[in-house]
């Protein structure tokens, strides 16, 4: 049973920091890794889509790793902002050639002016 | 169009009435899912619609639970019999088939008193 997992649960920096989010998932037989963002009270936005096949997926201040082998992807956000503030969830594809999603339990990150 | 559209954004509602919650997804997304998120919780998948059947409703909790789409667009997940503890915001999410980017609706948030 795929598990996903994010450390850490919550972190907080000051503007200007570069910072990483660490996600893992036990099964590496995926096709595919989403990074989520989520507003409090909000929906979720997709952020970065990385495939089975690439390595990274860069849009913006916003890079992301996927190393299948080792069942793990990071998300590197640069140069902080108080607007990145929000929760930011990795999710994997269930079983089943369906598209649906298992989700870690998030990263709270809080950028401090 | 142009994004999910999810109503109503918050209910209220007394234990043991029904509720209704309705998903519009982006116009030509084939794919739509629920999911839930209960408060401290991850996001927990409910159902996944390919067009109008459900290949998979493995993540229904009980028989109080059911979803229908019509038309292949509009699905309404309903409730019965609402307890407490099915208090959550419930997420709607589309894709244009079930392996590509999911995007997310800004949910429902139900209260059952």
């Amino acid at each position: 049973k795929q598990e996903v997992t994010q450390i850490p649960a919550a972190l907080s920096v000051p503007e200007g920091e570069n910072l990483v989010l660490n996600c893992s998932f036990t099964d590496s037989a995926i096709y595919n890794l989403q990074w989520f963002r989520q507003d409090p009270g909000k929906g979720l936005t997709s952020l970065l889509l990385i495939q089975s096949s690439q390595r990274e997926q860069t849009s913006g201040r916003l890079n992301a790793s996927l190393d299948k082998s080792s069942g793990r992807s990071t998300l590197y956000i640069a140069a902080s902002q108080p607007g990145d503030s929000a929760t930011y969830l990795c999710a994997v594809p269930g079983s089943g050639n369906t598209g649906k999603l298992i989700f870690g339990q998030g990263t709270t990150l809080q950028v401090k002016p | 169009g142009a994004g999910v559209s999810q109503s109503p954004s918050n209910k209220v509602t007394e234990k043991g009435k029904d509720v209704e919650l309705r998903c519009d997804p982006i116009s030509g997304h084939t794919a739509l899912y629920w999911y839930r998120q209960s408060l401290g919780q991850g996001l927990e998948f409910l159902i996944y619609f390919q067009g109008n059947s459900a290949p998979d409703k493995s993540g229904l909790p009980s028989d109080r639970f059911s979803a229908e789409r019509t038309g292949g667009s509009v699905s309404t997940l309903t409730i019965q019999r609402t307890q407490q503890e099915d208090s959550a915001v419930y997420l709607c999410a589309s894709s244009i088939q079930g392996t590509s980017q999911m995007f997310f609706g800004s949910g429902t948030q139900l209260s059952v008193l």
